[in-house]
């Protein structure tokens, strides 16, 4: 099954850039779309299709995919962007189509 | 809004079943699959499987087979999954969420969760 890879931790400062990898075989071949999730609360959707953004998500969080590698930019980096955030992709030759990645702790120093 | 809310905590023990609702309002629920993703503390997502709530045609992860069963409700707006045959390490918190897309899909929005603990 496809495997989709995340560094466990990220640290920024704020007002500084974080940027987090998802790296997959030839993943940029896929659509990606990323979570946030806060401690003790259900996952949100912050960008889908690699780089657009749903409405109400700001324009801080955006995504690029190419290659092997998926990156998700948080620019300007809040203290209430600390969170884990997941990738994940739609893989339509998988018996288990829905691939999440590991997860990548933020911590916003 | 468009919002996914679900059942209350439950405690079960070893070799119980448990059924979790999902009750779906803001939008026309028989046009958008239903998908369930668990958690474990600490841990990270897993995919469980997906319900179109049309036709109630369903797919279950592998790991799942022969003991997940995803239903629903169509006249409430209401999605359940049930899992049978309860391990300790079943304790997590079960989401749903609903799809969206087309050539690609994403989970958006999802249910508030609801803890499952698996105990004797």
């Amino acid at each position: 099954s496809y495997v989709l890879t995340q560094p466990p931790s990220v640290s920024v400062a704020p007002g500084q850039t974080a940027r987090i990898t998802c790296g997959g075989n030839n993943i940029g071949s896929k659509s990606v779309h990323w979570y946030q999730q806060k401690p003790g609360q259900a996952p949100v959707l912050v960008v889908y299709d690699d780089s657009d953004r749903p409405s109400g998500i700001p324009e801080r969080f955006s995504g690029s995919n190419s290659g092997n590698t998926a990156t998700l930019t948080i620019s300007r980096v809040e203290a209430g962007d600390e969170a884990d955030y997941y990738c994940q992709v739609w893989d339509s030759s998988s018996d288990d189509p829905y691939v999440f990645g590991t997860g990548t702790k933020v911590t916003v120093l | 809004q468009v919002q996914l809310v679900q059942s209350g905590a439950e405690v079960k023990k070893p070799g119980a079943s448990v059924k979790v609702s999902c009750k779906a309002s803001g939008y026309t629920f028989t046009s958008y699959e239903i998908n369930w993703v668990r958690q474990a503390t600490g841990q990270g997502l897993e995919w469980m499987g997906w319900m179109n709530p049309n036709s109630g045609n369903t797919g279950y992860a592998q790991k799942f087979q022969g003991r997940v069963t995803m239903t629903r409700n169509p006249s409430i707006s209401t999605a359940y999954m049930e899992l049978s045959s309860l391990r300790s390490d079943d304790t997590a918190v079960y989401y749903c969420a609903r799809v969206s897309g087309t050539a690609s899909f994403w989970f958006d929005p999802w249910g508030q969760g609801t803890l499952v603990t698996v105990s004797s």
